[in-house]
């Protein structure tokens, strides 16, 4: 059983430039949310999708944004890249009805600016 | 306002001694939930334990135990007999009722040496 997956493991990118992250969730799960972890930090909330629409959304400006697909499948964009983007970025799954039982995370893409 | 604090930034253990993880956090709801995640060097968080807020029982997980008080907001991590493998990040979590997004705090890194 495939978990979260998460492309591409890493990229470099040069600062005002665009980006483009991706996951595919857990199977049996409908919602993704994603997290940006600034080194020797703790996971930051940037947002959720559920039903192809963003549900809740972090203190992240509008630089950051996202889409989910039919297939549960979800990206998120970062315009406009700062050096402060640098960091290892998480996709979390889980499913809304069950989602107090927790949620599974991917291995994340790391995205160094420069 | 939700928060997440954990106070021990690294610890260092030899293995087989008993190590404990502290974690205070902070809300205003009544109805929470609780996770503890460990981040090993692959950088994907696993999934270690959900507690309820209205559920104090502690709980044992083979060398794993966890110590929930409310009266004292704190929810506190145990390895018993330590071994090289729990060389990790570990990170507590707070979700408030909807479960929307997990509050995460900074990690406390456990290094085990032999």
């Amino acid at each position: 059983d495939a978990g979260v997956t998460q492309s591409p493991t890493h990229l470099i990118k040069t600062r005002g430039q665009q980006v483009t992250l991706r996951c595919s969730p857990k199977s049996g799960h409908d919602t993704v949310s994603w997290y940006q972890q600034a080194l020797g930090q703790g996971p930051q909330f940037i947002f959720q999708y559920y039903e192809e629409e963003e549900r809740q959304r972090g203190n992240f400006p509008d630089r950051f944004s996202g889409h989910q697909f039919p297939n549960y499948s979800s990206e998120l964009n970062v315009n406009a890249l700062l050096l402060g983007d640098s960091a290892l970025y998480l996709c979390a799954s889980s499913h809304m009805a069950e989602r107090a039982y927790g949620y599974t995370f991917g291995s994340g893409t790391r995205l160094t600016v420069v | 306002a939700q928060k997440v604090t954990q106070a021990q930034t690294e610890i260092s253990v030899v293995e087989k001694e008993d190590v404990t993880l502290d974690c205070v956090y902070e809300t205003r709801d009544t109805t929470y939930y609780l996770f503890w995640y460990k981040q090993p060097p692959s950088g994907e968080l696993v999934f270690l334990i959900r507690r309820n807020s209205f559920d104090e029982q502690n709980e044992i997980s083979g060398r794993y135990s966890w110590n929930f008080q409310k009266s004292t907001s704190s929810f506190n991590f145990t390895i018993t007999a330590s071994q090289v493998v729990d060389s990790a990040v570990y990170f507590c979590a707070l979700s408030e009722a909807g479960f929307q997004k997990l509050v995460f705090g900074t990690g406390t890194r456990l290094l085990v040496s032999p």
